[in-house]
């Protein structure tokens, strides 16, 4: 079946350190998702793209649509400790009927 | 995680045992989904419905049945469980395909 490549795996980084990851795809997507989950809870929204090209910001995090709709990207800028978490890329390929592919998740851990 | 509930949150079963994992949402939403998590994981699709009378299978769906009698409800049920099945779960929701999905906080469930 389809997969998502998501890295890197983990990240531990110093408090106020920038963040990049990214998820790529050997399919077209017509959406692509980020979430962050924290333990014992479920995944929660951070950011929705729905067009390529598509540069979206929330706050200290910003992520992009990829030109070719195979890939996406999320950035975190200085980094505090409450960033801490899994966070998972997340794509509708075409004609999925609203179905998501997930990636296997990017663990951050932030030191202070 | 806007208006999807899971029940039970945790659960323990002895192999071969039955239950069901309920989900139920009160947005209104057509399409509703199971997905499970296992360690170093992402989510993977079990089943999914585009609306009430509908289901499908996703990416991981034997062992498990679902049913969507009504828009509201869609519960998840183990018919014999097995250890293979322990796992976490999320039930899913969104208006339509290609809208932006909300998660259920999750049900942790182990099979013995």
């Amino acid at each position: 079946g389809q997969q998502l490549n998501q890295s890197p795996q983990s990240m531990f980084i110093q408090e106020g350190e920038d963040v990049s990851m990214n998820c790529t795809s050997s399919s077209i997507f017509n959406t692509w998702l980020w979430y962050k989950q924290e333990p014992g809870e479920g995944p929660v929204l951070l950011i929705a793209l729905y067009k390529a090209g598509e540069l979206t910001s929330n706050g200290r995090l910003t992520a992009q649509f990829g030109i070719t709709r195979k890939d996406s990207f999320l950035n975190i800028s200085a980094s505090i400790p409450s960033d801490v978490g899994i966070y998972f890329c997340a794509g509708q390929p075409r004609g999925s009927q609203g179905n998501l592919i997930f990636g296997k998740g990017t663990k951050l851990s932030v030191k202070p | 995680n806007a208006g999807v509930t899971q029940t039970p949150k945790f659960q323990v079963l002895k192999t071969g045992q039955s239950m069901t994992l309920q989900c139920a949402q009160d947005m209104n939403h057509e399409y509703m989904s199971w997905y499970r998590q296992d360690p170093g994981m992402g989510l993977r699709l079990i089943h999914y419905s585009v609306g009430a009378g509908i289901t499908d299978q996703g990416e991981v769906p034997n062992g498990y049945n679902v049913s969507r009698s009504t828009t509201e409800d869609f519960p998840l049920r183990l018919l014999s469980a097995a250890p293979s099945q322990t796992s976490v779960y999320f039930c899913a929701s969104m208006p339509t395909p290609g809208n932006t999905i909300y998660f259920g906080e999750g049900s942790w469930l182990t099979v013995v």
